[in-house]
């Protein structure tokens, strides 16, 4: 089974242009993250649903972000506008009934704000 | 205070040599879980092996194992045999309170992390 899919692998868009991240689960896991990786801030969660519906969306930085899940394998982080301190490393993850043991991450979305 | 310490930055560890990464917790919940992940300088985080709480057993996978250390609040992980593929970012991760299958609670809180070097 393929892994967590994200797209794009790289992004650079300039301040105040919307961004769009990209997130396919593995096949029949019910639960999605969205973190983001700094130097500073390292690891930190976003947003993380259960089947579909967003649980827990405290650690978005500002109403600039927002997150979708429409379905069970489709899930978007947007930025809009973006600015310089969103550039950083975007992972999706999934799990198997929330937490289980584990999160599969996907390979991650290097953005650049410029 | 962090919920999460990982007080090394760096190690260095020769091949084949076993290595320990130390971790060090913070929590006042009586029902946790502990997660170890690796990151490549390809940029993709690996888990490696999970500890629960309650587990009287510390937990093994193949070459990781997980020194746990309750009282002290301490999970380190063990590397044995190292071997040059381990060189990596190592984090250390935990999850308070009990996993439920409502799926309300499953936040991560992660460390800043510990680089390690194998060397040939």
């Amino acid at each position: 089974d393929a892994g967590v899919i994200q797209s794009p692998r790289h992004e650079v868009t300039e301040m105040g242009q919307e961004v769009t991240l990209r997130c396919k689960p593995i096949s029949g896991h019910n639960s999605l993250f969205w973190y983001r990786q700094t130097m500073m801030r390292g690891l930190e969660l976003l947003i993380y649903f259960n089947n579909n519906v967003p649980i827990d969306d405290s650690g978005m930085p500002e109403d600039r972000f927002s997150a979708k899940m429409p379905n069970a394998s489709f899930s978007t982080l947007k930025i809009q506008p973006s600015e310089p301190r969103d550039s950083a490393v975007y992972f999706c993850a999934s799990s198997f009934r929330a937490s289980a043991y584990e999160q599969y991450f996907g390979p991650g979305t290097r953005l650049t704000v410029t | 205070a962090q919920k999460i310490t990982q007080t090394q930055p760096g190690m260095f560890v020769q091949e084949k040599e076993a290595v320990t990464l130390d971790c060090t917790y913070d929590t006042s919940d009586p029902s946790y879980g502990l997660f170890w992940y690796k990151q490549p300088s390809s940029g993709e985080m690996i888990f490696l092996i999970y500890q629960g709480s309650y587990d009287q057993q510390n937990a093994t996978e193949g070459r990781y194992s997980l020194n746990f250390q309750k009282a002290r609040k301490s999970a380190n992980l063990v590397i044995s045999a190292s071997q040059l593929g381990d060189s990596a970012m190592y984090f250390c991760a935990m999850r308070e309170g009990p996993w439920n299958s409502g799926g309300s609670n499953y936040k991560l809180t992660f460390g800043k992390g510990t680089l390690l070097t194998v060397n040939p």
